[in-house]
């Protein structure tokens, strides 16, 4: 069964990093994870996938701003010189065959 | 530039059918597996159901088993959740999803905004 654990919530100041976790927390550690924005009263937007070696593929569009990385079974999500828009709910999925699981989110306050 | 777009939501109650639709444009639908991802007012997201590309494989969460099915005309570049035997738990704003890949094991990487299912 996949699991996948987050921070309820986060903050951080205009201008400066944050790093947000997702946590395999049942499943094998090595599973990639995509990482989801939501806006305020908007649909999610597919930010990047993130593989268990670090490596990841961003999706169209996606500022270098954001980055993400991996050390055992957490994944990371990185937003650098943060903007007021990038305040919003962060989700981490991943899936299997015939599957597919999101944590239960981050809400990030840019303060 | 790849859009989805969802119809079909609204006010339905209790034991009640909805069919939701999915219009797709942008990328070859044929080619790619899509889901039906929901999410509660207030509450995170939940998978809710996904189907391989050429509809051959479905899936479900458990919550739906037996009540929703997926479907998709590829003709029409157009995905399907029938809903049936409504709950109040149902009531969720409802995103179809692009998987990247054919069968159901990528990340969704494309969504649509949504539309909105009331069960009362």
């Amino acid at each position: 069964q996949l699991v996948l654990t987050q921070s309820p919530s986060a903050s951080a100041s205009l201008g400066a990093s944050v790093k947000l976790t997702c946590t395999l927390s049942s499943g094998p550690s090595t599973y990639a994870i995509a990482w989801h924005q939501q806006q305020p009263e908007k649909g999610p937007r597919f930010l990047m996938k993130v593989n268990s070696d670090g490596s990841h593929k961003k999706g169209d569009g996606i500022p270098d701003r954001f980055s993400g990385s991996s050390s055992g079974a957490e994944r990371y999500l990185t937003i650098s010189s943060l903007q007021s828009g990038d305040e919003a709910d962060y989700y981490c999925q991943t899936w299997g065959t015939g599957i597919w699981v999101f944590g239960g989110g981050t809400k990030l306050t840019v303060l | 530039e790849v859009q989805l777009l969802e119809s079909g939501g609204g006010l339905v109650q209790p034991g009640g059918s909805l069919r939701l639709s999915c219009a797709a444009s942008g990328f070859t639908f044929n080619n790619y597996a899509m889901i039906w991802v929901r999410q509660a007012p207030g509450k995170g997201l939940d998978w809710v159901s996904g189907i391989s590309d050429r509809g051959r494989d479905t899936y479900y969460a458990d919550s739906v088993k037996g009540r929703f099915t997926i479907s998709r005309d590829n003709s029409k570049n157009t995905l399907y959740l029938q809903m049936n035997s409504l709950r109040a738990e149902d009531t969720a704003e409802y995103y179809c999803a692009k998987v990247a890949a054919a069968t159901g094991t990528e990340a969704a990487d494309y969504w649509g905004q949504g539309t909105l299912v009331t069960v009362s």
